[in-house]
């Protein structure tokens, strides 16, 4: 079993469409866990940290299910400049463990 | 300030033979990391170092790949011989705490 798993994509939405990726994790010693925005050819970046509370940035909401092993990020009213892969990370120990990724293509 | 700095952006060699990859990280970070991203995948840890120690290298294939980070600051990434499975983006990553982490723009492999 992999140690971060996500959604296979490609998702291909219209603008303005919400979207929502899953992922989850094995391992439950788990610290903190994280979306990365990666751009064709480009480094992955930060998208946002995940939080058990949960926890929203503009159009972006994070959840975390601890007891489930389990992180979700939904966009509201995509837009193309959100066309991406998206990869779902978990710290372990000081090491990022990332997911494989789920691309988004945002249609006009 | 200034990012994560790596070189060469692109290398094409052919199998059998061995690569560089060289990367600086941000000013007074002490952790370095090597990703290796092979298409349509996520990065894959191969080794982290905090300061010029080696913390992690399980995932290294120690039988052809090798790394150093002397003086704590640059580090550099060997692969002798290469092979074809080793087409990959390899990406550089510096963190100054177990949150904060930046990537250079990485090196893209190609092995012919």
């Amino acid at each position: 079993r992999k140690e971060v798993e996500q959604d296979p994509g490609p998702f291909n939405v219209p603008e303005g469409a919400t979207v929502a990726f899953n992922c989850t994790y094995s391992n439950s010693a788990s610290q903190s866990f994280f979306w990365y925005r990666q751009d064709c050819r480009k480094e992955p970046k930060l998208l946002m940290s995940v939080y058990s509370s949960g926890n929203e940035d503009g159009r972006f909401t994070a959840q975390l299910n601890r007891a489930s092993q389990y992180i979700s990020l939904l966009i509201r009213d995509s837009k193309l400049s959100d066309s991406a892969t998206y990869l779902c990370v978990v710290n372990q120990g000081g090491k990022l463990i990332f997911g494989q990724g789920t691309e988004l293509s945002v249609k006009p | 300030e200034a990012g994560v700095a790596q070189s060469p952006r692109y290398k094409i060699i052919e199998k059998r033979q061995s690569v560089a990859f060289w990367c600086n990280p941000i000013s007074g970070h002490a952790t370095l990391y090597w990703y290796q991203q092979i298409l349509g995948q996520g990065p894959k840890l191969l080794i982290q170092f905090q300061n010029n120690g080696v913390v992690d290298d399980s995932q290294l294939p120690k039988d052809r790949f090798s790394a150093e980070r002397l003086k704590g600051v640059d580090s550099t990434l060997k692969i002798q011989p290469a092979k074809l499975e080793d087409s990959a983006v390899y990406l550089c990553a510096s963190s100054s705490s177990n949150y904060g982490y930046t990537f250079g723009s990485g090196t893209r492999l190609t092995v012919v």
